[in-house]
């Protein structure tokens, strides 16, 4: 398969604390994306990682890039009630294609 | 502007009949996707547009899928005589080339 895959499936984690998913895919990508889903319904971009950068931030979010691996990581600092939601990785694969993951379900406890 | 828009934003048929969904890409978007996701699943990859071209037909399930998209903007996916397991929502989005992507609210389809 050419998805990403996100690890874990699932996440519970008390407010206040911090949240990392992984995703790993398989082969070269000219970027990666972390998408969010509320209720099932449309996806909302997060942020995007070019194949030569290795860390990148916007606000309380934090991605990383290991291409060697070939995995990413997005860590959510100070994690907040209303962070709860499904995140997805999708590496963009040459010639535009995405191929998303089945997510990482998280659950922020207030 | 206006974001990506999809109709009907919910759509009950009788299984064998057919359907059509449509999707509204944000105006200038080259590349349009159609993802299927079912209850609690991931997205599930459909097809790509680039243009009115589809380089990627790969994730259409069956022949009783298909899908087109004129002047470079809106697209169709149609279902054929509609199983139960067609069942999901449909998602679609678009894109600048090479960029994040945009989506729609998506169509849940439901087959009786």
């Amino acid at each position: 398969s050419q998805q990403g895959e996100e690890d874990p499936q699932a996440l519970s984690i008390q407010e206040g604390e911090n949240a990392t998913m992984n995703c790993s895919y398989k082969t070269s990508i000219n970027n990666l994306q972390w998408y969010r889903q509320n209720s099932g319904r449309g996806l909302v971009h997060l942020i995007l990682i070019r194949s030569n950068e290795r860390e990148k931030h916007s606000g309380r979010l934090r991605v990383t890039l290991d291409t060697s691996k070939k995995s990413s990581s997005l860590l959510i600092t100070a994690s907040r009630a209303a962070d709860t939601a499904s995140y997805f990785c999708a590496p963009l694969l040459t010639g535009n294609q995405f191929y998303f993951g089945t997510g990482t379900s998280l659950t922020v406890i207030p | 502007g206006a974001g990506v828009s999809q109709s009907p934003s919910n759509k009950v048929t009788e299984k064998g009949k057919d359907v059509e969904l449509r999707c509204d890409p944000i105006s200038g978007h080259t590349a349009l996707y159609w993802y299927r996701q079912s209850l609690g699943q991931g997205l599930e990859f459909l097809i790509y547009f680039q243009g009115n071209s589809a380089p990627d037909k790969s994730g259409l399930p069956s022949d009783r899928f298909s899908a087109e998209r004129t002047g470079g903007s809106v697209s169709t996916l149609t279902i054929q005589r509609t199983q139960q397991e067609d069942s999901a929502v449909y998602l679609c989005a678009s894109s600048p080339t090479g960029h994040e992507q945009y989506f729609g609210p998506g169509t849940r389809l439901t087959v009786t």
